[in-house]
């Protein structure tokens, strides 16, 4: 069974700096994975996918990196800004499967 | 705004009672998903339907099911709840039947309390 885990569950990180967030899945066999943000309560908006072919895919300040063998994606937020603060999940899609598997998410504040 | 929409934003219930989810997936999109998120837990997968059958369904009782509709709508249906199932409940639509391939449109969500 697909299993997705995200590090760190928390981060608090003052405004303009760069950051880093970790996802690992224990299933190589993936179709694409994908990052969400969360704001509290509400629902899931879809920030990037990255098809099991691709190693990275950009939008904006956000960067996501996909290593398919390693079981291994990171997203890159460059240049943090108050207004990304929210959760961030990542999900996997995996072969023959109807469905997303998610992690539990990171919850991230950046402080002005 | 992904065109996704949820009735009701919220929703109180006593255990052992039955409630219905409503979702309106976007205009021509076939695929519903749902997923039952716990609080700082990340969404599991409830069930999925394509074109009014399901179509893939998680580990989820009997308890839980489902109905789409030929004009893009959906249900949820819990009966006889339990605490447990106190979470928010996510619908997610997408054009095809392929979940690996489309990329799935979330709605903001149903928050369910079971008192």
């Amino acid at each position: 069974k697909q299993e997705v885990t995200q590090i760190p569950a928390a981060l608090s990180v003052p405004e303009g700096e760069n950051l880093v967030l970790n996802c690992s899945f224990t299933d190589s066999a993936i179709y694409n994975l994908q990052w969400f943000r969360q704001d509290p309560g509400k629902g899931l908006t879809s920030l990037l996918l990255i098809q099991s072919s691709q190693r990275e895919q950009t939008s904006g300040r956000l960067n996501a990196s996909l290593d398919k063998s390693s079981g291994r994606s990171t997203l890159y937020i460059a240049a943090s800004q108050p207004g990304d603060s929210a959760t961030y999940l990542c999900a996997v899609s995996g072969t023959g499967a109807n469905n997303l598997f998610f992690g539990t998410g990171t919850r991230l504040t950046v402080i002005p | 705004e992904t065109g996704v929409t949820q009735s009701p934003t919220h929703l109180i219930k006593t255990r052992g009672q039955q409630v219905t989810l409503r979702c309106s997936s976007q205009s021509g999109h076939n695929t519903v998903s749902w997923y039952q998120q716990a609080l700082g837990q990340g969404p599991q997968f409830i069930f999925q339907y394509y074109r009014e059958e399901e179509n893939g369904r998680g580990n989820f009782p009997p308890r839980f099911s489902g109905l789409q509709f030929p004009n893009y709508s959906s249900e949820l249906n819990v009966n006889a709840l339990e605490l447990d199932d106190s979470a928010l409940y996510l619908c997610a639509s997408s054009l095809g039947r392929q979940v690996s391939t489309d990329t799935q449109y979330f709605g903001p969500g149903t928050r369910l309390t079971v008192l």
